[in-house]
């Protein structure tokens, strides 16, 4: 099984509609982050937690809100999707002074 | 602002030679910089880390070495095989370990 798994893997949504996408991890660890990433860019920041009781803003967190309802999990809703956030979005995890562990992605396709 | 950038965005190797992919950064306070490599349809993946006290650091057919002084960090691969075909990304932590990515290099392996 997968140390940090994200659902759905694949999703396709009209304009204006909210989505949720999910993130629950195994490793115990208390920071967890929400990125996204685009063609030709690297990974940007949208949220991050480091507890449940702390969510912070990232460099693009317009559009979306973020809720940690348990040490393990970690979503991430847009609540009313454009075009424009087509991309594909990770989750990741890490400890105080560890990389961060990745899941497999999220695509998400707004139409 | 400040941000991770890679030199190029493409790197051809012929399969058993090294591979060398380099990446500047800009913000000088940073303490720990990671690399990391994404497949097609994967996550990113931890590769190698290293920290701002050191110059070089190995693991198994990898070398990351870190100029500080002219704020350059490289990924070496020792007899690059067709496994390593994947993008990589360098990232910085920006505070509180929140990484700040670079756009990726895409290496391609030819047999």
């Amino acid at each position: 099984d997968a140390d940090v798994t994200q659902t759905p893997r694949n999703r396709i949504t009209k304009t204006g509609k909210r989505i949720m996408l999910e993130c629950s991890q195994t490793k115990g660890h208390d920071r967890m982050y929400w990125y996204r990433q685009d063609p030709g860019l690297g990974l940007r920041l949208i949220y991050y937690s480091f507890d449940v009781k702390d969510i912070n803003k990232g460099e693009i967190s317009d559009g979306y809100s973020v809720s940690r309802q348990a040490q393990a999990k970690f979503s991430l809703s847009l609540e009313s999707a454009i075009p424009n956030q087509t991309a594909l979005y990770f989750c990741a995890t890490s400890d105080r002074d560890t990389e961060a562990f990745f899941g497999q992605g999220t695509r998400l396709t707004v139409v | 602002g400040e941000s991770v950038g890679l030199h190029l965005p493409t790197l051809s190797v012929q399969e058993g030679d090294n591979s060398i992919i380099n990446c500047a950064y800009s913000n000088s306070a940073s303490d720990y910089f990671i690399w990391y490599k994404q497949e097609s349809g994967k996550g990113p993946q931890f590769i190698i880390d290293i920290r701002s006290n050191m110059d070089k650091r190995q693991g198994q057919r990898v070398t990351v070495l870190l100029n500080k002084t002219v704020k350059h960090l490289s990924l070496q691969i020792a007899a690059t095989q067709p496994g390593d075909s994947a993008v990589y990304f360098c990232a910085e932590n920006i505070g509180h370990y929140k990484l700040s990515f670079g756009a990726g290099t895409t290496v391609t392996v030819r047999a």
